[in-house]
């Protein structure tokens, strides 16, 4: 159980486009959703928390106006960059946690963004 | 807030030979503490977690940690690792209510034969 999927996995685009990353709950309904960043070499840093049903709370350092998120239902976040650049490749990671507080995260496989 | 170090970002250890992959924490609060396991190009998988009671804390694929609370650390153990062990493992800080993961840098495990 607890299995959350990103599609897509791989995702190559040119400079200005803007792209869609989708992040599903299939077994379990998903009131918070995560979003992670992974630079090369690097650890994973929070992008944003989401709500169902209410804006994404963005960390520190994080542009709104970039990373656009919606939590539109329980099963389904979504991450747009929107008009990607070569720095905004990355291996993006989406969690969920069912519940409230004190419920274990739940990582997905990742989407990696190329950007050339 | 709370931080976590891993202090080795590569660690070459041969076939059969046991591993320690280190992770210390900082937190001015009491905190969750997590392992996981990234293989090239994928997401993460939780390897074990320590939420209380027994400080020794096994988990999948042979793997287990132990949480010092004096020295801070939660230290990864495999007696005998295996090729399909080569992975980058991430050691994690949770506070209790699970909004928010800290992430070490990871550490490389790279298993030779």
């Amino acid at each position: 159980g607890a299995v959350v999927s990103q599609h897509p996995s791989w995702v190559i685009c040119k400079s200005g486009t803007s792209v869609k990353i989708e992040c599903r709950s299939l077994d379990f309904q998903a009131t918070t959703m995560f979003w992670y960043r992974q630079f090369p070499k690097q650890s994973l840093m929070l992008m944003a928390t989401s709500n169902e049903g209410s804006k994404a709370t963005y960390e520190q350092g994080v542009e709104k106006d970039k990373f656009l998120i919606n939590h539109a239902s329980l099963t389904l976040s979504t991450l747009t960059v929107t008009s990607a650049h070569p720095e905004d490749s990355s291996f993006y990671i989406c969690s969920a946690r069912a519940g409230g507080d004190n419920q274990p995260q739940h990582f997905g496989d990742g989407t990696r963004l190329s950007i050339l | 807030a709370q931080s976590v170090t891993q202090l080795d970002s590569q660690v070459p250890v041969f076939e059969e030979a046991p591993v320690e992959l280190r992770c210390n924490y900082s937190s001015s609060v009491s905190v969750y503490l997590f392992w996981y396991v990234q293989y090239p190009n994928q997401g993460l998988q939780l390897l074990l977690k320590y939420l209380s009671g027994s400080t020794l804390v096994k988990g999948i694929n042979g793997f287990e940690a132990e949480f010092n609370k004096s020295q801070t650390s939660f230290h990864l153990r495999k007696p005998s690792v295996h090729i399909s062990d080569t992975a980058e493992y991430f050691c994690a800080v949770s506070e209790y209510n699970f909004n928010k993961f800290y992430f070490g840098s990871g550490t490389k495990l790279n298993v030779k034969p």
